[in-house]
């Protein structure tokens, strides 16, 4: 079957590091995507990989290794407005076009 | 350039009436994707239009249906409306890379 996988919550404190988790099984690969969904807003892109490493953005960095069907995304010094939930994305091959994880809401601690 | 634009932002309908929600892509997008976001079930693919076609279709009953006219504006149609449609509907038009530009969405009440 296709399915992403993401833990549900996670907590981390201000100027700290997090790094939130993705598996995902899906027929056939197009790529790995990250959106970032504040509270009552619309998800907006962060990142995107379809090749195996790292990919740094500034503060945000994702991870990819088709092998493991494994991503993470990596926030470093954590800001009180990086609160939000974090959704892990993939297109298939089949008809579904995307399929989302149910996203981790992160809580950024003073 | 203007981003993903929706209307109406908000909605309030009885069950069994039907509803119509528009979209309007980021200009030079021609592909237009809708999802469902509810908190049980987190964002659902529901079906995506490009040039005037539907390209793929998500797992929504026929109930769920839509459109997308030559600007690449796109419709979404809910018809005989039941409790649990009552959710965020979100369109997004798609990048270069597939990544998805989503708009404000649509916050429908089914009463």
């Amino acid at each position: 079957g296709q399915n992403i996988d993401q833990p549900t919550e996670m907590t981390a404190t201000e100027g700290a590091i997090v790094q939130i988790n993705c598996t995902y099984q899906t027929s056939g690969f197009n790529g790995l995507f990250w959106y970032q969904q504040h509270a009552g807003e619309a998800p907006t892109f962060l990142s995107y990989n379809v090749l195996d490493g790292l990919e740094e953005k500034g503060r945000f960095s994702s991870f990819l290794s088709r092998s493991k069907g494994y991503s993470y995304l990596l926030l470093k010094e954590l800001q009180m407005k990086d609160s939000a939930s974090y959704l892990c994305a993939a297109p298939t091959s089949g008809t579904y076009k995307y399929i989302f994880g149910t996203g981790t809401r992160l809580k950024v601690l003073a | 350039k203007a981003g993903v634009t929706q209307t109406p932002r908000y909605l309030i309908k009885t069950r069994g009436q039907q509803v119509t929600l528009s979209c309007s892509p980021i200009s030079g997008h021609r592909s237009v994707s809708w999802y469902q976001q509810t908190p049980g079930q987190g964002l659902q693919f529901l079906f995506e239009y490009f040039s005037e076609t539907q390209r793929n279709k998500g797992n929504f009953p026929g109930r769920f249906s839509g459109r997308q006219f030559s600007n690449s504006r796109s419709e979404m149609n809910v018809s005989t409306l039941e409790l649990g449609d009552s959710a965020l509907y979100l369109c997004a038009s798609q990048g270069v890379s597939d990544e998805q530009f989503f708009g404000p969405g649509t916050r429908l009440t089914v009463l």
